[in-house]
């Protein structure tokens, strides 16, 4: 069974960066056709997809958070991370990471939250 | 890239169907059958409920059924039960690689 577990990260202030890291096992991060993905939902509010990093290693992110994120992904340790740079309150929320393939998001992570505040 | 639009909440007696749009534009779910549905109870992650338009994941009720018309998407719960209560989103592919959710539909069993 797939599991996926965000850390990193918790409480951060304005300017800074957020980084956090999701560790998969049960499979091999590099096994398949599948994308390892960025979500996050602030407190009562609607889920926003960040960004993935395909397979082969290209990423793609929500146009809305304007460059300030970066995917990577390490074989070595079966996992990969989220930087998110210049952050602001408007980037509290809880993170999850997840597996997407064709569109969907078939396992996630269990969520963490991340707080921006001075 | 503006949210998908669902209705806040929708509400059903047990037993009842319900219907949850989900309408988007002609840059996502008019011009891609990859629609999907996920179901989130509070404090828990997402959980996939259907996936490119009408597919259901091994272990979902069949009680939950997808499909779409043009730019809009909906879920429907059959046979509504206690259990089903819980924030739906949906979520289209929307070109270039991204994907795009909806606002989310609270559901009430009454």
């Amino acid at each position: 069974q797939l599991q996926l577990q965000e850390s990193g990260s918790r409480l951060l202030k304005p300017s800074q960066t957020l980084s956090l890291t999701c560790a998969v096992s049960g499979d091999s991060i590099s096994s398949g056709a599948y994308s390892w993905s960025w979500l996050r939902q602030p407190p009562g509010k609607a889920l926003e997809w960040v960004g993935y990093i395909y397979h082969s290693g290209n990423t793609f992110y929500n146009p809305s958070l304007k460059s300030r994120a970066t995917i990577s992904v390490d074989r070595s340790r079966n996992q990969f991370s989220l930087n998110l740079t210049s952050v602001t309150a408007a980037d509290t929320a809880v993170y999850y990471c997840a597996r997407e393939i064709v569109a969907h998001f078939d396992y996630w992570g269990q969520g963490t939250l991340v707080t921006v505040s001075s | 890239q503006s949210a998908l639009t669902q209705p806040a909440s929708v509400s059903g007696s047990p037993g009842q169907s319900i219907t949850i749009s989900c309408t988007g534009s002609s840059n996502d779910i008019a011009s891609y059958n990859l629609v999907s549905w996920y179901q989130q109870s509070p404090g828990k992650a997402p959980k996939l409920m259907i996936y490119e338009v009408t597919k259901r994941p091994s272990g979902v009720s069949n009680r939950f059924s997808g499909s779409k018309s043009g730019n809009t998407a909906s879920l429907t719960i059959s046979g509504l039960q206690a259990e089903d209560e819980a924030d739906y989103y949906c979520c289209s592919y929307a070109g270039s690689s991204t994907l795009i959710f909806g606002s989310g539909t609270k559901v009430t069993v009454l």
